[in-house]
């Protein structure tokens, strides 16, 4: 089983509406969690940190279950902008450095 | 704009050939990284280098070797590669090594070797 695992995808939906990706983590120690965006041909970039009471930056919502050991995003009101592919990122405090990446999930919002 | 500076954007070299590929932040990170990905692949890790001393190699060949300068620079010395090490080649760097500080990446390094 992978340490990380994300929705194989792919996303394909039509401007406005609204999607959720998870990503589930074998291990119970991990302690930070992240979101990052990556586009064709481009560096990965942060979305969001992925904090335990959850949190929103606009249009982005992200969450974490500790309990059931799984992360999300949902993403409302889709923009053709946001076609790209969301990597979940997961680390544990033991492997510090070491971050653990899901192997993306990819989205095309089309108009 | 990423505060991760690159390069060269793009590298092609021969099997034989000697380059060096370099990377540098103005962020005042002590953490830095090198990354390789491949095609639909999540980046795979490298080196990382903690306050200019390498505190991870995870297992890559010796064909490929780091080397930190100083607290901003950081570069991946390339010799005798082969084809399957064509790969973007991505450095990042982060505030510290724990695991709750946010990793920067660069723009990468299009490598092809031929």
């Amino acid at each position: 089983r992978k340490e990380v695992e994300q929705d194989p995808g792919p996303f394909n939906v039509p401007e406005g509406a609204t999607v959720a990706f998870n990503c589930t983590y074998s291990n119970s120690a991990s302690q930070s969690f992240f979101w990052y965006r990556q586009d064709c041909r481009k560096e990965p970039k942060l979305l969001m940190s992925v904090y335990s009471s959850g949190n929103e930056d606009g249009r982005f919502t992200a969450q974490l279950n500790r309990a059931s050991q799984y992360i999300s995003l949902l993403i409302r009101d889709s923009k053709l902008s946001d076609s790209a592919t969301y990597l979940c990122v997961v680390n544990m405090n033991t492997n510090a450095g070491k971050s653990t990446f899901g192997d993306g999930t990819t989205l095309t919002v089309k108009p | 704009d990423t505060e991760v500076t690159q390069t060269p954007k793009h590298l092609v070299m021969g099997m034989t050939n000697k380059k060096s590929l370099k990377c540098e932040q103005h962020m005042g990170h002590r953490a830095m990284y090198w990354y390789k990905q491949k095609a639909k692949k999540p980046p795979e890790l490298m080196f990382v280098y903690s306050y200019e001393k390498l505190s991870i190699n995870e297992s890559v060949p010796s064909r490929f070797s780091p080397e930190c300068p100083n607290s901003s620079l950081l570069n991946l010395h390339l010799h005798a590669l082969q084809p399957e090490d064509s790969a973007l080649y991505l450095c990042a760097s982060s505030q510290g090594q724990s695991s709750g500080n946010t990793i920067y990446f660069g723009e990468g390094s299009w490598l092809t070797v031929v």
